[in-house]
């Protein structure tokens, strides 16, 4: 019930289109579900994150939709740029501990 | 704010020996986590704290692992003796309290050879 799967593994898009990356989660205690972005050498930042009450939220060029129901939540990202190639993690949590995803790379052709 | 500050960046030491990895915390958070990252594992959960005090230590892997926050600005965590599959990157993060936004530091990567 602890478990966060995340899809696809790898992701290779064009620039200027909308990568998609999916999470799905097991325990319903969970109440936070963000998104991190890391790059090379580098540890994970925060990029986005909601909270089950709501089933969208968007940041920028960064969307988080939330399917309470499904218990899936995904990250869009609108005009993807070369600049956001890196690994992307979802994450679910209660209790200030996350459970995470396995990561997914994300490469963006110019 | 300078964010988490994790030393060394770098780490190789030959197995058995002794290897310690410090971090400080942004001031002012209140919980302090240690993960540690590889390719088969992903990020894991090692040990988090909150006002200096151990809270869950169940993700540290064997008695060869300690972690220490003697105060709010600085954290050790300890291999002795150090194996070749303790080789990871190893972060700290802190997080303000009631809000789960963790902040990672650059991570320390541990060669063990």
């Amino acid at each position: 019930q602890q478990q966060v799967k995340q899809s696809p593994q790898s992701l290779i898009v064009q620039k200027g289109g909308i990568p998609i990356i999916n999470c799905a989660y097991e325990n319903t205690a969970f109440d936070y579900f963000p998104w991190y972005q890391q790059f090379p050498g580098k540890g994970p930042a925060l990029l986005i994150a909601i909270r089950p009450d709501v089933s969208e939220k968007k940041e920028g060029r960064f969307t988080i939709s939330f399917n309470k129901s499904a218990k899936q939540f995904s990250l869009h990202i609108m005009d993807s740029q070369p600049g956001d190639s890196a690994t992307y993690f979802c994450a679910a949590g209660s209790n200030y501990q996350l459970i995470w995803g396995a990561g997914t790379k994300l490469i963006i052709k110019p | 704010d300078a964010g988490v500050i994790q030393s060394p960046r770098h780490e190789v030491t030959e197995m058995g020996q002794e290897v310690t990895l410090r971090c400080k915390p942004i001031s002012g958070h209140d919980y302090l986590f240690w993960y540690r990252q590889t390719m088969m594992r992903g990020l894991e959960l090692l040990i988090y704290f909150n006002n200096n005090v151990p809270i869950d230590d169940s993700g540290m892997p064997e008695d060869r692992f300690s972690a220490k926050m003697p105060n709010a600005s600085f954290s050790t965590l300890k291999i002795q003796p150090s194996e070749p599959r303790d080789s990871a990157v190893y972060f700290c993060a802190s997080s303000p309290f009631e809000q789960y936004g963790y902040t990672f530091g650059s991570g320390t990567r541990l060669t063990v050879v």
